[in-house]
Formats: C-alpha cells, structure tokens, sequence
C-alpha cells in the first residue's frame, strides 16, 4: 500500500458542486501539503498544515479549504467547483524530525475535471 | 523566497551520461538543494538533496558549485525509465518559516532516446 494515499484518483464534476479530495498517510509524518498541478505551471502550493491545529494558505489557496482532521488526514475542499480549477491534485507529506533533509512525499495525485 | 531555474527540456541516448542543469543565485545560507522527478501519471518523487558538498546515491549524483549558485544532477547512464520531469528545489532547514511556500517551477522535460 502507498504511503500517501488519495482519494479519488479521478472525479468528473459539474460547476457549482462542492468536492472533497482526501489525503492519508501511514508515515507519521507532522506536515502536510495540497499542491495543484496544471500544464506548463509546474505544482503550486494550495495549503499547508504543519501539524493538527495548524492550517495555512499558499500560494493559490482562493476558492480552496482544507481540514486536517487528525495527524494523517488532510482533505481539500472546492466549495463550489469552477472550470479553472480542472487539474491534477498533490498531497505531499514531510518530516522534518527525520534529519533535517525535509523531504517531500508525494501521493499518486487526484485529477478533477470540471466542466 | 528564492527560485530556482532551469532548461525547459533535454534530450539524451540511452546509457550516456546526463547532466541538468539549475541555476539558484539567490539561495540562502539554510537552504537545502533538492532534486525530485516526475515520471509520467504520477507524483513527484526525491532524488537527491545536498547543502554544500557534493553528493552520491543510487540514483544519481549532484554537483554543488562552490558559491552554491548553481548545482547539476548527474544521471551516469540514462536508461528509458529516467525519462520524467526533473524539479530542482530549495527546501530551507526544518527551522525555516519560509518551508510552508515551497513551490516546484516547470522542470525540466527529459527525453531519453533508445
């Protein structure tokens, strides 16, 4: 089984409808990141949470929310999906108490269409 | 925060050396060199990290220029699986305030031709 694992893998909407992405990971990693993905953007950061009680915003985080429901649980929420928001979804994880490398572990992404 | 930048694409033959380059003139003292590569449909995974010496594992190397401003990830013989977006990033050390605005840029697209 992945280590980070997202849920779903794919998920076609409508304009207007509210969608959850979940993430959850089994590395007991504190830190936690919703990244987006779009062609010829590279990933941009949505949200971060460095632990349970911590959220922040990103670099895109408008029309976005998260929920970090316990240490290995953070969800992204469109509240009401627009066409633009159509891309590929990253959770990451990272642990900084493991050395202080900070690596990223990515899942395997989420890819939402809206139409 | 600084950035990184680097080839938009590359090409190279099977079982040749590789070199990609990244250029990061404005990094700071704590900031860790990342490399990671994003084969086709799926996440970004690590390769490779350093700070100021140069550095080897299984998968690559990476060469740290002595100012710090540049570095290049080495693949020593590309096969077709090596064939993927590289990301060059600056991950500062685990005290850092400014972790949370990581952000990848474009990569570089590597092709490796058989």
């Amino acid at each position: 089984d992945a280590d980070v694992t997202q849920t779903p893998r794919n998920r076609i909407t409508k304009t207007g409808k509210r969608i959850m992405l979940e993430c959850s990971q089994t590395k007991g990693h504190d830190r936690m990141y919703w990244y987006r993905q779009d062609p010829g953007l590279g990933l941009r950061l949505i949200y971060y949470s460095f632990d349970v009680k911590d959220i922040n915003k990103g670099e895109i985080s408008d029309g976005y929310s998260v929920s970090r429901q316990a240490q290995a649980k953070f969800s992204l929420s469109l509240e009401s999906a627009i066409p633009n928001q159509t891309a590929l979804y990253f959770c990451a994880t990272s642990d900084p108490g493991q050395g202080d490398t900070g690596d990223l572990f990515f899942g395997e992404g989420s890819r939402l269409t809206v139409l | 925060d600084a950035k990184t930048t680097q080839p938009n694409s590359m090409e190279s033959n099977e079982e040749e050396p590789v070199h990609l380059p990244c250029n990061h003139s404005t990094i700071s003292g704590t900031d860790y060199i990342h490399w990671y590569r994003q084969l086709p449909s799926q996440g970004p995974e690590y390769v490779i990290h350093g700070l100021t010496s140069n550095v080897n594992n299984r998968m690559a190397s990476l060469a740290i220029a002595e100012d710090r401003k540049s570095s290049t990830l080495i693949l020593h013989r590309a096969t077709l699986r090596d064939a993927a977006v590289y990301y060059c990033i600056l991950i500062p050390s685990a005290g850092g305030t400014s972790y949370g605005k990581l952000t990848f840029g474009q990569g570089t697209i590597l092709t490796v031709h058989p």
